[in-house]
């Protein structure tokens, strides 16, 4: 059972323009939801993260929309620039106990093109 | 800024044989986790530490596979009899001992291929 679920395997955007990147989950009881890039070859490079609290947060030109009722969250990146081409892994963790496992989507591979 | 330094890169190696990674999280950080990430996958969750206790392991850390943290610092990972479906990236991350919204921070990984 997939608890974060990211159904666009792929997404290209023409520099300038937005970018949205969606995620969907499935458990409620999450507290905190983040996104991270990744290049080929590095690990996972946090990128902004939103309160289960919350339904916005910005930073730059990255901002996280969360919609609990309809448990989706989605990035927008304004303007895109070619350098944001990665893929974009949504991620959610719970806080219970002390163990702060992430649980990851399958990613969403953004190529933006100059 | 040291980042998370993981060791080796690369390991090639045959089925059966035994490998170790080693992981070395930012220095402050006393939460340290390792991750399993596979084609197409995200990330999976494998185990966990808190200083030198490893406090969690998922259902996907078989008997064959042993993590450490001797001291609370670095971090060591040994698959033993190591087989095909072992091949994957292991993703080492930490965190600080604050709450959910301090971010895991992650090492570049290795890359084990079973021939």
């Amino acid at each position: 059972d997939q608890q974060v679920k990211q159904n666009s395997p792929s997404l290209s955007v023409q520099e300038g323009r937005i970018s949205i990147l969606n995620c969907d989950y499935t458990n409620s009881m999450f507290d905190y939801f983040l996104w991270y890039k990744k290049y080929p070859a590095e690990g996972p490079t946090f990128l902004i993260s939103i309160s289960s609290i919350k339904d916005k947060n910005e930073d730059g030109r990255f901002t996280v929309f969360l919609n609990k009722s309809a448990k989706h969250l989605s990035l927008h990146i304004v303007p895109s620039q070619p350098g944001d081409s990665a893929v974009y892994f949504c991620a959610a963790l719970r806080e219970w106990g002390s163990n702060y496992k992430l649980t990851f989507g399958k990613g969403t591979l953004l190529t933006v093109n100059p | 800024d040291t980042g998370v330094s993981q060791d080796p890169r690369h390991k090639i190696t045959k089925r059966g044989q035994n490998v170790t990674f080693r992981c070395d999280p930012i220095s402050e950080h006393n939460r340290l986790y390792w991750y399993r990430q596979t084609l197409g996958q995200g990330p999976e969750f494998l185990t966990y530490f808190q200083n030198e206790a490893q406090l969690e392991k998922s259902r996907l850390l078989s008997d064959r596979f042993s993590a450490e943290r001797p001291k609370g610092s670095f971090s060591t990972l040994e698959i033993q009899r190591t087989e095909q479906g072992d091949s994957a990236m292991y993703l080492c991350a930490s965190s600080p001992q604050s709450g959910g919204d301090q971010p895991q921070h992650f090492g570049d990984g290795t890359r084990l291929s079973i021939l």
